[in-house]
């Protein structure tokens, strides 16, 4: 079974720019989640989709962060513009989406640079 | 929402048992309690999750106490391998509110 993949793994931007990584999550998970994690820090969620619709963005910064998951399969995340504070490994997860189960499955993430 | 607080880091010997605890006071009724195995540049993967009593399957145990304000992972009989950031997540479902956060994390090393 394949994982989640994500890309790029790596990007380095300029502050003030903006940037976009993609997640395909496993084949039939209706849950889509996208972390951010600073270095040392555990995993903070931005947002949370259930199939194309989403349930939970409440740590999401809205004026310079946008996601979507059209058909309810891949995702993409979008910074515009970057600040230097948003340079952290981007994870993406996916769960089969049952009520009563966490078992989350995540991909090798994105590392974004800022500079 | 549930803050969670756990350990910074742990220093254990191969074929000991490592416990590691998760405090997490303000739990709520419907929350779970997920932890999480992370090594460098990859991201967490599932270890085990419950909601009260004793969990195990083949690689750890949850044991989770009747006030559910705390919860403690045990690895049995660890090895060089299991040196890594161990991550404890509580959360709920989302059609009731749930959020889902993570702990700030515990670096294992283990050592021969």
């Amino acid at each position: 079974e394949a994982g989640v993949a994500q890309s790029p793994r790596y990007k380095i931007i300029e502050k003030r720019q903006s940037v976009a990584f993609w997640c395909n999550p496993i084949s039939g998970h209706a849950t889509l989640y996208w972390y951010q994690q600073i270095l040392g820090q555990g995993p903070k969620l931005l947002i949370q989709f259930q199939n194309n619709g989403v349930v939970d963005d409440s740590q999401l910064p809205k004026d310079r962060f946008s996601a979507e998951r059209l058909k309810g399969v891949d995702s993409t995340l979008k910074i515009q513009p970057a600040k230097l504070e948003d340079s952290a490994v981007y994870l993406c997860a996916s769960s089969a989406g049952r009520a009563d189960s966490y078992e989350q499955y995540f991909g090798p993430g994105t590392r974004l640079t800022v500079t | 929402l549930a803050k969670t607080t756990q350990p910074i880091s742990m220093d254990s010997y191969e074929g000991q048992e490592v416990n590691i605890t998760c405090s997490h006071n303000n739990i709520a009724t419907n929350d779970y309690i997920t932890w999480y195995q992370q090594f460098p540049s990859q991201g967490p993967r599932f270890i085990i999750q419950g909601y009260k009593t004793k969990v195990t399957n083949e690689v750890a145990s949850l044991f989770i106490p009747a006030d559910r304000k705390s919860s403690t992972l045990s690895l049995p009989r660890v090895s060089l391998s299991d040196t890594a950031v161990y991550y404890c997540l509580v959360g709920g479902p989302y059609n009731q509110g749930g959020k889902l956060i993570f702990g700030q994390g515990t670096e294992l090393s283990v050592k021969p």
